[in-house]
Protein backbone atom coordinates (compact mmCIF):
# COMPACT_ATOMS: atom_id res chain seq x y z
CA UNK A 1 0.00 0.00 0.00
CA UNK A 2 1.52 3.75 -1.23
CA UNK A 3 1.61 5.99 2.11
CA UNK A 4 2.91 9.28 2.39
CA UNK A 5 3.44 11.13 5.43
CA UNK A 6 4.54 14.07 5.66
CA UNK A 7 6.20 16.43 8.99
CA UNK A 8 8.18 18.94 9.87
CA UNK A 9 6.04 21.49 9.88
CA UNK A 10 5.16 24.46 12.84
CA UNK A 11 4.81 28.10 13.61
CA UNK A 12 8.23 29.99 12.22
CA UNK A 13 8.55 33.87 12.51
CA UNK A 14 8.92 35.71 9.09
CA UNK A 15 12.59 35.21 7.75
CA UNK A 16 13.04 32.03 8.97
CA UNK A 17 13.48 28.59 7.27
CA UNK A 18 12.02 25.10 7.65
CA UNK A 19 12.52 21.62 6.39
CA UNK A 20 9.85 19.71 5.32
CA UNK A 21 9.89 15.38 5.31
CA UNK A 22 7.70 13.42 3.27
CA UNK A 23 8.50 9.39 3.75
CA UNK A 24 7.50 7.19 1.31
CA UNK A 25 6.35 3.34 1.64
CA UNK A 26 4.77 0.91 -0.24
CA UNK A 27 6.96 2.18 -4.02
CA UNK A 28 10.23 2.07 -5.15
CA UNK A 29 10.75 5.38 -4.61
CA UNK A 30 14.20 5.97 -6.67
CA UNK A 31 11.66 5.07 -9.40
CA UNK A 32 9.36 8.50 -8.45
CA UNK A 33 8.72 11.73 -9.79
CA UNK A 34 7.67 13.58 -6.34
CA UNK A 35 5.79 16.97 -6.41
CA UNK A 36 5.14 19.62 -3.48
CA UNK A 37 1.82 21.39 -3.26
CA UNK A 38 0.19 23.41 -0.62
CA UNK A 39 -2.93 25.34 0.03
CA UNK A 40 -3.05 28.22 1.95
CA UNK A 41 -6.03 28.26 4.72
CA UNK A 42 -9.56 28.55 2.65
CA UNK A 43 -7.92 28.62 -0.91
CA UNK A 44 -7.24 26.54 -3.84
CA UNK A 45 -4.24 23.83 -4.50
CA UNK A 46 -1.42 25.27 -5.47
CA UNK A 47 1.65 23.56 -7.19
CA UNK A 48 5.40 24.52 -5.80
CA UNK A 49 7.38 21.93 -7.36
CA UNK A 50 8.75 18.67 -8.71
CA UNK A 51 11.69 16.31 -8.12
CA UNK A 52 12.04 13.29 -11.39
CA UNK A 53 13.95 10.51 -10.69
CA UNK A 54 17.52 9.33 -10.75
CA UNK A 55 16.95 8.06 -15.09
CA UNK A 56 15.64 11.57 -15.33
CA UNK A 57 18.76 13.03 -13.24
CA UNK A 58 16.82 13.84 -10.14
CA UNK A 59 16.21 17.31 -11.83
CA UNK A 60 13.83 20.15 -10.10
CA UNK A 61 11.61 22.52 -11.55
CA UNK A 62 9.59 25.30 -9.24
CA UNK A 63 6.52 27.03 -9.53
CA UNK A 64 7.51 31.00 -10.34
CA UNK A 65 6.28 32.66 -7.02
CA UNK A 66 8.44 30.14 -4.72
CA UNK A 67 11.58 29.69 -7.48
CA UNK A 68 14.91 30.53 -5.53
CA UNK A 69 13.31 30.05 -2.00
CA UNK A 70 12.42 27.02 -2.24
CA UNK A 71 14.26 23.56 -2.38
CA UNK A 72 13.42 20.26 -3.10
CA UNK A 73 15.85 16.96 -2.68
CA UNK A 74 14.36 13.02 -2.17
CA UNK A 75 17.24 11.05 -0.41
CA UNK A 76 16.35 7.29 -1.88
CA UNK A 77 18.00 5.39 0.94
CA UNK A 78 15.39 7.02 3.40
CA UNK A 79 12.58 6.81 0.90
CA UNK A 80 12.20 10.45 1.18
CA UNK A 81 11.55 13.58 -0.68
CA UNK A 82 11.84 17.04 1.18
CA UNK A 83 11.29 20.53 0.66
CA UNK A 84 13.60 23.25 2.38
CA UNK A 85 12.22 26.53 2.76
CA UNK A 86 13.81 29.76 3.09
CA UNK A 87 13.04 33.43 4.09
CA UNK A 88 9.41 32.62 4.98
CA UNK A 89 6.78 35.34 4.65
CA UNK A 90 3.62 35.42 6.21
CA UNK A 91 1.82 34.01 2.61
CA UNK A 92 3.81 30.77 2.79
CA UNK A 93 1.49 29.97 5.74
CA UNK A 94 -0.40 26.42 3.97
CA UNK A 95 -0.63 22.85 4.22
CA UNK A 96 1.87 21.36 2.35
CA UNK A 97 1.25 17.95 0.77
CA UNK A 98 4.04 15.42 -1.16
CA UNK A 99 2.41 13.88 -3.87
CA UNK A 100 3.66 11.20 -6.33
CA UNK A 101 2.92 11.51 -10.01
CA UNK A 102 2.09 8.38 -12.31
CA UNK A 103 2.94 5.83 -10.15
CA UNK A 104 -0.40 3.76 -10.31
CA UNK A 105 -1.85 5.88 -13.38
CA UNK A 106 -0.37 8.04 -16.15
CA UNK A 107 2.34 10.75 -16.41
CA UNK A 108 1.59 14.14 -15.23
CA UNK A 109 -1.23 12.52 -12.98
CA UNK A 110 -0.68 13.59 -9.27
CA UNK A 111 -2.29 9.78 -7.84
CA UNK A 112 -1.52 9.80 -4.56
CA UNK A 113 -1.28 12.50 -1.50
CA UNK A 114 -0.03 12.53 1.87
CA UNK A 115 -2.29 14.35 4.48
CA UNK A 116 -0.29 17.49 4.78
CA UNK A 117 1.73 19.44 7.17
CA UNK A 118 0.69 22.50 8.33
CA UNK A 119 3.04 25.30 7.99
CA UNK A 120 2.19 28.83 10.46
CA UNK A 121 4.31 32.11 9.39
CA UNK A 122 3.94 34.77 12.14
CA UNK A 123 5.90 36.98 14.14
CA UNK B 1 -1.12 28.90 -18.22
CA UNK B 2 -4.54 29.51 -16.74
CA UNK B 3 -7.10 27.29 -15.81
CA UNK B 4 -10.90 28.87 -14.81
CA UNK B 5 -13.12 27.21 -12.87
CA UNK B 6 -16.72 28.46 -11.25
CA UNK B 7 -16.27 29.32 -7.65
CA UNK B 8 -19.47 27.37 -6.85
CA UNK B 9 -22.08 24.67 -8.32
CA UNK B 10 -25.01 23.61 -6.12
CA UNK B 11 -27.29 20.82 -7.34
CA UNK B 12 -29.91 18.47 -5.47
CA UNK B 13 -29.59 14.95 -4.44
CA UNK B 14 -30.19 12.69 -7.23
CA UNK B 15 -29.83 15.06 -10.07
CA UNK B 16 -26.49 15.97 -11.82
CA UNK B 17 -22.84 18.26 -11.61
CA UNK B 18 -21.61 19.87 -13.75
CA UNK B 19 -18.61 21.23 -13.52
CA UNK B 20 -16.22 23.40 -16.43
CA UNK B 21 -12.38 23.94 -16.79
CA UNK B 22 -11.58 26.67 -19.09
CA UNK B 23 -8.23 27.26 -20.29
CA UNK B 24 -6.79 28.00 -23.60
CA UNK B 25 -7.34 25.19 -26.37
CA UNK B 26 -7.30 22.94 -23.29
CA UNK B 27 -8.93 20.02 -25.54
CA UNK B 28 -5.27 19.59 -26.76
CA UNK B 29 -4.11 19.00 -23.35
CA UNK B 30 -4.93 16.23 -20.64
CA UNK B 31 -7.10 17.16 -17.86
CA UNK B 32 -6.98 15.47 -14.28
CA UNK B 33 -10.07 16.10 -11.61
CA UNK B 34 -8.97 15.59 -8.07
CA UNK B 35 -11.83 15.75 -5.01
CA UNK B 36 -11.00 17.45 -2.23
CA UNK B 37 -13.60 16.85 0.73
CA UNK B 38 -13.14 19.29 3.98
CA UNK B 39 -9.96 18.93 6.39
CA UNK B 40 -9.04 15.95 3.75
CA UNK B 41 -6.21 15.32 0.96
CA UNK B 42 -7.33 15.65 -2.80
CA UNK B 43 -8.26 12.42 -4.41
CA UNK B 44 -7.83 11.46 -8.15
CA UNK B 45 -11.42 10.96 -9.13
CA UNK B 46 -10.29 11.40 -13.27
CA UNK B 47 -7.52 11.37 -15.05
CA UNK B 48 -6.86 12.09 -19.19
CA UNK B 49 -9.66 13.49 -19.33
CA UNK B 50 -12.21 10.74 -19.16
CA UNK B 51 -10.47 8.05 -17.10
CA UNK B 52 -11.71 6.78 -13.64
CA UNK B 53 -8.93 5.57 -11.29
CA UNK B 54 -10.10 2.16 -9.75
CA UNK B 55 -12.22 2.50 -6.62
CA UNK B 56 -14.01 5.55 -8.20
CA UNK B 57 -17.28 5.13 -8.99
CA UNK B 58 -18.97 5.39 -12.50
CA UNK B 59 -21.24 8.42 -11.74
CA UNK B 60 -18.37 10.42 -12.30
CA UNK B 61 -17.04 11.04 -16.04
CA UNK B 62 -15.64 13.70 -17.58
CA UNK B 63 -14.60 15.35 -21.47
CA UNK B 64 -12.55 17.73 -22.92
CA UNK B 65 -12.75 19.67 -26.14
CA UNK B 66 -12.25 23.29 -27.69
CA UNK B 67 -11.97 25.28 -24.60
CA UNK B 68 -14.10 23.58 -21.94
CA UNK B 69 -12.76 20.50 -19.67
CA UNK B 70 -16.17 19.18 -17.69
CA UNK B 71 -16.44 16.86 -15.10
CA UNK B 72 -19.75 15.50 -14.51
CA UNK B 73 -21.53 13.92 -11.78
CA UNK B 74 -24.64 11.85 -11.38
CA UNK B 75 -26.87 10.81 -8.98
CA UNK B 76 -25.14 12.89 -6.17
CA UNK B 77 -25.55 12.62 -2.72
CA UNK B 78 -24.29 14.24 0.10
CA UNK B 79 -21.08 12.35 0.26
CA UNK B 80 -20.38 14.40 -3.54
CA UNK B 81 -19.92 17.75 -1.21
CA UNK B 82 -16.63 18.81 -1.79
CA UNK B 83 -14.22 20.85 -3.76
CA UNK B 84 -13.26 19.87 -7.26
CA UNK B 85 -9.90 20.77 -9.00
CA UNK B 86 -8.91 20.51 -12.33
CA UNK B 87 -5.33 19.99 -13.54
CA UNK B 88 -2.96 20.12 -16.04
CA UNK B 89 0.79 20.15 -17.24
CA UNK B 90 1.69 22.79 -18.73
CA UNK B 91 4.57 21.66 -21.30
CA UNK B 92 5.53 25.03 -22.39
CA UNK B 93 6.87 25.20 -19.20
CA UNK B 94 7.01 22.15 -17.56
CA UNK B 95 4.89 22.92 -14.73
CA UNK B 96 1.57 21.81 -12.80
CA UNK B 97 -1.17 23.68 -13.12
CA UNK B 98 -4.27 23.68 -10.96
CA UNK B 99 -8.20 25.32 -11.40
CA UNK B 100 -8.93 27.65 -8.68
CA UNK B 101 -11.55 25.02 -7.78
CA UNK B 102 -15.46 24.69 -7.56
CA UNK B 103 -16.94 23.81 -4.28
CA UNK B 104 -20.01 21.51 -5.21
CA UNK B 105 -22.92 21.99 -2.44
CA UNK B 106 -25.48 19.23 -2.19
CA UNK B 107 -28.57 21.21 -1.32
Amino acid sequence: EVRLAESGGGLVKPGGSLRLSCAATGFTFSNAWMHWVRQAPGKGLEWIGRVTDKIYGETTNYAAPVNGRFTISGDASKNTVYLQINSLRTEDTAVYYCTTEGLRVGATTLDFWGQGTLVTVSS
Amino acid sequence: YVLTQPPSVSVAPGKTATMTCGGNNIGSKSVHWYQQRPGQAPVLVVYYDNVRPSGIPERFTGSNSGNTATLTIGRVDAGDEADYYCQVWDSSSDHVVFGGGTKLTVL
